[in-house]
């Protein structure tokens, strides 16, 4: 399965814009980008996710590598509700459905 | 829709005892799977089905068995517990459409403690 490497953790300051990156050096050309995030004591949420062009939606924007080698999730404001652990996951191109999580990062956000 | 359903919320059991985790969908999706994380860890895959009556192993399935009767219901079975099963369980579901549109939704997770 290829894998992604994401920081241990970032800070932000509120209302400030927040880049959280993720390296895939080994991502195959049918493998999807996905993100999800974990809020406190919850189970992880969907994000957003892409395959090479960068996607928007309402939570965030995926900035994908023209190699996509890697790809940033963009917060364009970061608020304290946005404090979570974030998992970058390469959806399994080899059509058998797995899901493989890393340890992801931890995002803290600074009133 | 209810979602991603999981029972109970948290659970005690000495070692050598078994149990079932519950876990139901209303979304009919195809795919349903069960992960553990332990303490400040990220997510690991213990088993997963791609439908009634097909299941799978992930990274770390020694110790539990699952069954996939119907395409709701997807439940965790723990055999003999162990304290290294100590851990939080979420139970997730997706459908197996195009990849693009294959969003996974989670349950609130169950908290197993093995004593």
């Amino acid at each position: 399965d290829a894998k992604t490497t994401q920081p241990n953790s970032m800070e932000s300051n509120e209302e400030e814009p927040v880049h959280l990156p993720c390296n895939h050096s080994t991502i195959s050309g049918t493998d999807y980008i996905h993100w999800y995030r974990q809020l406190p004591s919850q189970g992880p949420e969907y994000v957003i996710h892409g395959l090479t062009s960068n996607v928007n939606n309402r939570m965030a924007s995926l900035a994908i590598a023209e190699d996509r080698k890697s790809s940033t999730l963009i917060l364009h404001r970061a608020t304290l509700r946005d404090a979570a652990v974030y998992y970058c996951i390469l959806r399994d191109g080899s059509g058998t459905y797995k899901y493989i999580f890393g340890t992801g990062t931890r995002l803290k956000v600074l009133a | 829709n209810a979602g991603v359903t999981q029972t109970p919320k948290f659970q005690v059991l000495k070692t050598g005892q078994s149990m079932t985790l519950q876990c139901a969908q209303d979304m009919n999706h195809e795919y349903m799977s069960w992960y553990r994380q332990d303490p400040g860890m990220g997510l690991r895959l213990i088993h997963y089905s791609v439908g009634a009556g097909i299941t799978d192993q992930g990274e770390v399935p020694n110790g539990y068995n699952v069954s996939r009767s119907t395409t709701e219901d997807f439940p965790l079975r723990l055999l003999s517990a162990a304290p290294s099963q100590t851990s939080v369980y979420f139970c997730a579901s997706r459908r197996t459409g195009t990849k693009s549109t294959d969003t996974q939704y989670f349950g609130p997770g169950t908290r197993l403690t093995v004593l």
